[in-house]
């Protein structure tokens, strides 16, 4: 298996584009979500769903978009880009919700972003 | 809110030497505890978890940690460092009914030979 597959690995966008981070798991995960890392602030969470069709706002959702429309795939939509979205991106994915059961998040290898 | 705090940034040990890296969280619930490291340029890999039952659990890489309700920490443990160790490590917090896990700022490691 895969596991969860992020592209493209490096962009590079000037501030006002727009653009589309791709995140695919093959492991028929509920749960999908989107983390930025930035130095010294850990992981914080952007996005997240919990089935298709069916998403949900994080801790830093502003300036992002996402959709949840097969189980597989989870895309992050930046809308207009801004310096402070510069990051490194992580989508993870997870058998169900937290709370029913003990699997442990899967992440893909990230996305490093940068705005100018 | 809950949080999550490794309160060591940066830490550097000699190659056969024993680690501690520390974690503390604050909530008031039993937590789901993890701890992940991630090597440069990769995504993050599970080191181990706790969810229930017995308070000192294994992951892999010889690494242990043990939780410990009374001082709210879920410190991880190894008793003699590889340079392969060398990465950054997160300890992350979730709890039933909540939908994210919670990640600490991380701590670096550095290994010397």
């Amino acid at each position: 298996n895969a596991g969860v597959t992020q592209t493209p690995k490096f962009q590079v966008l000037k501030t006002g584009q727009s653009m589309t981070l791709q995140c695919a798991q093959d492991m028929n995960h509920e749960y999908m979500s989107w983390y930025r890392q930035d130095p010294g602030m850990g992981l914080r969470l952007i996005h997240y769903s919990v089935g298709a069709g069916i998403t949900d706002q994080g801790e830093v959702p502003n300036g992002y978009n996402v959709s949840r429309s097969t189980t597989e795939d989870f895309p992050l939509r930046l809308l207009s880009a801004a310096p402070s979205q510069t990051s490194v991106y992580f989508c993870a994915s997870r058998l169900t919700g937290f709370g029913t059961d003990n699997s442990p998040l899967h992440f893909g290898n990230g996305t490093r972003l940068t705005v100018t | 809110a809950q949080s999550v705090t490794q309160p060591d940034i940066h830490i550097t040990v000699s190659e056969g030497a024993s680690l501690e890296l520390r974690c503390n969280y604050s909530y008031g619930a039993t937590p789901y505890l993890f701890w992940y490291v991630q090597s440069p340029g990769q995504g993050l890999q599970l080191l181990l978890k706790y969810f229930s039952g017995d308070t000192l659990v294994q992951g892999i890489k010889g690494f242990e940690a043990e939780f410990k309700r009374s001082q709210s920490s879920f410190n991880l443990r190894k008793p003699s460092v590889h340079w392969s160790d060398a990465a950054e490590y997160f300890c992350a917090v979730g709890y039933t009914g909540r939908r994210a896990l919670t990640f600490g700022s991380g701590t670096r490691l550095q290994v010397q030979p």
